[in-house]
């Protein structure tokens, strides 16, 4: 168990709301992963964190936001959802670095539906 | 951009055959990881390689890092239906991880 949870598990909006999503680590780990799974895309990486206040884009982050206030949390916020945000989102960790990827540990993911 | 071709993204096969999954890539990678995923889960990591023509087992599957570290392979032998799931790969390469998009693995009693 990585100490790695997501919440909500499931979520249903409607276009135009923003939704924000949780993650929380009891691991203390300094890096922190969003991603989200389609079919067909395998994982692709929103935005990445390495430490408090800290953050970065990654190749799909347009029309996502992150926040960073404490080591144990990292938010995803949809300002304004679209139904192509629609998908299922996962929350990583790693105990590596930028430089050398160790093993990424994830959470069970927040499937977001956006009508 | 750099991608990293996995193939096949569908497989049903019957339980005790044999089977391959590979990933390509034009890229040269650091490391190569290989995650399996249950529905509803998130990745586990099975393996990493990390050196050119490297091989590594688990049990009943085989994993193998090609000599120029632009591709992998990941072979079960005696296929069971525990595993059933979606295999990823992943090519760690400047500062990022590179994502296949997944094989989808059925096996049938």
């Amino acid at each position: 168990d990585a100490g790695i949870t997501q919440s909500p598990r499931h979520r249903v909006t409607e276009t135009g709301t923003p939704v924000t999503l949780r993650c929380h680590q009891t691991e203390n780990h300094r890096y922190m992963y969003w991603y989200r799974q389609d079919p067909g895309h395998g994982l692709r990486l929103i935005h990445y964190s390495y430490g408090v206040k800290d953050t970065d884009k990654g190749e799909v982050s347009d029309g996502y936001s992150v926040s960073r206030s404490k080591t144990e949390d990292f938010l995803l916020t949809l300002e304004s959802a679209t139904s192509s945000q629609t998908s299922v989102y996962f929350c990583a960790i790693t105990t590596g670095t930028l430089a050398n990827t160790g093993e990424l540990f994830f959470g069970e993911g927040s499937r977001l539906t956006v009508l | 951009t750099q991608l990293l071709e996995q193939s096949p993204q569908f497989l049903s096969i019957q339980e005790g055959e044999n089977l391959t999954v590979y990933c390509n890539s034009s890229s040269v990678f650091s490391s190569l990881q290989w995650y399996r995923q249950e529905p509803g889960e998130g990745p586990v990591l099975l393996v990493t390689v990390v050196t050119g023509g490297e091989v590594k087992k688990l049990k009943r599957l085989t994993f193998q890092f090609g000599d120029a570290r632009k591709d992998s392979s990941l072979h079960i032998t005696a296929a069971q239906p525990g595993d059933t799931g979606l295999y990823l790969c992943a090519g760690a390469s400047n500062y990022q991880l590179i994502w296949g998009a997944g094989t989808k693995l059925i096996i049938k009693p």
